[in-house]
Parts: C-alpha cells; sequence; structure tokens
C-alpha cells in the first residue's frame, strides 16, 4: 500500500513564526502536491512537484514556499505564518503515468495565534 | 474555466437507506472523473473513477456512471450502513493537463445512523 506520512497531525503557532510542514510518500511517486482543506471550499492546491528540486504554483501559493530536495519528500513552508493561514494542510503524491491517482496523508490541522 | 459542483451537505439517512450524491462538472474536452472519501481523521482516498462517456465506476457497493450528455457523475449505493459516515469529494483531471491539476469539489458530508 502507497503510504503518505505527514509529520504533524496537530499544530499551534504564533502570528510571525516560520512553520515547516513535512511530508514523506514511500512509493517512489514523481509527483507530489500541497493543499489546504477550508470548510466549504473543497481542496485547493498550493503547490505541486513532478520532480526533485521541480516546483509550480498552484491556485493559491501566496505566503508559501516549497522545498523537494529528494523524492520522497516535499516540504512547506510558511515563511512568516498569519492567522488566515489557520487551516487542515494535505500533502498527496501520484506516479507521473496512468490516472494520476493522488494518495493523501491524514493532513496537519494548523492553527496560528 | 474547469469546475466540480456538488450538493451541499451534510446528509442524514438511517441505516440501508438509498444514497445520491450528485455531481456536476464543467470542462472542455472528456476530462477522467473520480470520486475520493475522507473518513474521520484521515485523508482522502480514491472510492471509484471514470474515464470515458458512459463508464461505469464502482467499488464498495458503490457506483457512479459517467454522464456526458448532462456532465454529472452523481454517487450511488443501494444501502448506506453507519460505516460510510465520511465526507465525499467529487473530482475531475482535465484533458491535456498531464494530471496535475486535480480539480475538487467542495465535499459533501454523510451521516448514516443505525
Amino acid at each position: 500500500d502507497v503510504k503518505v506520512t505527514q509529520s504533524s497531525r496537530y499544530l499551534v503557532k504564533r502570528t510571525g513564526e516560520k512553520v515547516f510542514l513535512e511530508c514523506v510518500q514511500d512509493m517512489d511517486h514523481e509527483n507530489m502536491f500541497w493543499y489546504r482543506q477550508d470548510p466549504g471550499l473543497g481542496l485547493r492546491l498550493i503547490y505541486f512537484s513532478y520532480d526533485v528540486k521541480m516546483k509550480e504554483k498552484g491556485d493559491i501559493p501566496e505566503g508559501y514556499s516549497v522545498s523537494r530536495e529528494k523524492k520522497e519528500r516535499f516540504s512547506l513552508i510558511l515563511e512568516s505564518a498569519s492567522t488566515n493561514q489557520t487551516s487542515m494542510y494535505l500533502c498527496a503524491s501520484s506516479e507521473s503515468r496512468g490516472l494520476n491517482i493522488q494518495y493523501f496523508g491524514a493532513g496537519t490541522r494548523l492553527s496560528v495565534l | 474555466g474547469d469546475s466540480v459542483t456538488q450538493m451541499e451537505g451534510p446528509v442524514t439517512l438511517s441505516e440501508e437507506a438509498f444514497l445520491t450524491i450528485n455531481c456536476t462538472y464543467t470542462a472542455t474536452g472528456y476530462p477522467s472523473l473520480f470520486w475520493y472519501v475522507q473518513y474521520p481523521g484521515e485523508g482522502l482516498q480514491l472510492l471509484l473513477k471514470a474515464t470515458k462517456a458512459d463508464d461505469k465506476g464502482s467499488n464498495k457497493g458503490f457506483e457512479a456512471t459517467y454522464r456526458k450528455e448532462t456532465t454529472s457523475f452523481h454517487l450511488e449505493k443501494g444501502s448506506v450502513q453507519v460505516s460510510d459516515s465520511a465526507v465525499y469529494f467529487c473530482a475531475l483531471i482535465p484533458p491535456g493537463t498531464g494530471g496535475f491539476k486535480t480539480i475538487f469539489g467542495a465535499g459533501t458530508r454523510l451521516f448514516v445512523k443505525a
């Protein structure tokens, strides 16, 4: 089974802090994604990566950056956390061929106070 | 642009009731269509999929048929169980996007009472 692991289930941070969310997948998938999930808005894509050191902006990249130094690991960085970044963050991975079915981690619920 | 619209929840049903969750989409060409499910405390997982018109996806008693003429992909199950309580997301991948662009609906929460 594909396993996507997010390092924290819950995080509480202060406004202005630098925040790192980590994601690791164990199936050698080329593609990795970061979404935020908010009630009534579904999932919105923040960034994705199709290869090591490659990244592309999604629909809502403002206030976020990402890092992919190794194929299995994709990090989301909030340079200076703000209260409007309080949300559930979901990481996903997929193969680059076939139906591109995404496999998700359990999510990190981030609260910025 | 491409989009997915699904019925608002929550949907509350008694065990063994019939379930329909409506999903319609806007996309050019023939997108691939998916239903994902999110159980409490977990990430999303694929429930079923369909890649061309009139395809029927099915899994765990759930079914959905790709209807090009009505741009719909409604989710159905004949007899729900308490364990089906979850949030259901309809999604599409537009053609020609390399699979990088999955567009999700807002999600529909289902509660099933014993």
